[in-house]
C-alpha cells in the first residue's frame, strides 16, 4: 500500500502529558502533512513538512521527518482536553495528491 | 480569516437519485479538490481540478461522478445515480498556486438510503 500508516491507532493519556504519534509511508514524498479531525467534523491543517526538512514546530506541536526511515512523528506537548481528536498524516505524492493514513485517535483524560 | 464552505452540511437521498454537493473555495485559490471519508475509515482522494479541468482523479471517481466550476465561486461534485456505498463525508479543499497546504471545508455528510 502506498498509504501512510499511523501508530498507535488509539492513544489515551492524562492531561499535561506529551502525546507522540507516528506515521510511516512506503514511497517517496514531496511533503507530509498532519491534520486534526474532531469527531464527525472537518479536517484542520496542523503542519506541513517538506521532504528536505527534518523538524518543524508550531506552538505545542513538533513534527519530525526521517526520509531514510520513511517515517514522521507528531508530538503534542503539555496536552489539553481540547486536543482530543483524531490525527492524520497525509503524504503528498508527485501528482500533488494527498494520500492519507488511517489516523490515531487521541483521548486526553482530564 | 477566509475559509472553505460547503453546503449542505447533511444530505439524505434515495438510492439512484442524483446529488450535487456544493463548495465555495477560498477566493484567491486556484486548485480545488474533493475527498471522501466513509465512516470510520481513511480519507480518500477523489479528484483535483485546476484551470477548469480535472488534473487528477482516483479510481473511485468513475463515470458516476463529475465536477464543475459553474461560476467564479462555486465548485460542485455531482453523483449521478447514488449507491448505498456512496454514503460518506465529502470534503472539499482548495489551495493557492505553488502552495501545498490544502484548506478543507467542514464537509457534507451524504446518507444514501
Amino acid at each position: 500500500s502506498q498509504q501512510g500508516e499511523e501508530d498507535p491507532q488509539a492513544l489515551s493519556i492524562q492531561e499535561g502529558e506529551n502525546a507522540t504519534m507516528n506515521c510511516s509511508y512506503k514511497t517517496s514524498i514531496n511533503n507530509l502533512q498532519w491534520y486534526r479531525q474532531n469527531s464527525g467534523r472537518g479536517l484542520v491543517h496542523l503542519i506541513l513538512i517538506r521532504s528536505n526538512e527534518r523538524e518543524k514546530h508550531s506552538g505545542r506541536l513538533r513534527v519530525t521527518l526521517d526520509t531514510s526511515k520513511k517515517s514522521s512523528s507528531l508530538l503534542i506537548t503539555a496536552s489539553r482536553a481540547a486536543d482530543t481528536a483524531s490525527y492524520f498524516c497525509a503524504r503528498m505524492d508527485s501528482n500533488y495528491q494527498l494520500i492519507w493514513g488511517a489516523g490515531t485517535k487521541l483521548i486526553i483524560k482530564p | 480569516e477566509p475559509e472553505v464552505t460547503q453546503t449542505p452540511s447533511h444530505q439524505v437521498t434515495q438510492m439512484g437519485q442524483e446529488v450535487i454537493l456544493r463548495c465555495v473555495p477560498i477566493s484567491n485559490h486556484l486548485y480545488f479538490y474533493w475527498y471522501r471519508q466513509i465512516l470510520g475509515q481513511k480519507v480518500e482522494f477523489l479528484v483535483s481540478f485546476y484551470n477548469n479541468e480535472i488534473s487528477e482523479k482516483s479510481e473511485i471517481f468513475d463515470d458516476q461522478f463529475s465536477v464543475e466550476r459553474p461560476d467564479g465561486s462555486n465548485f460542485t461534485l455531482k453523483i449521478r445515480s447514488t449507491k448505498l456505498e456512496d454514503s460518506a463525508m465529502y470534503f472539499c479543499a482548495s489551495s493557492e498556486p505553488f502552495n501545498y497546504e490544502q484548506f478543507f471545508g467542514p464537509g457534507t455528510r451524504l446518507t444514501v438510503l
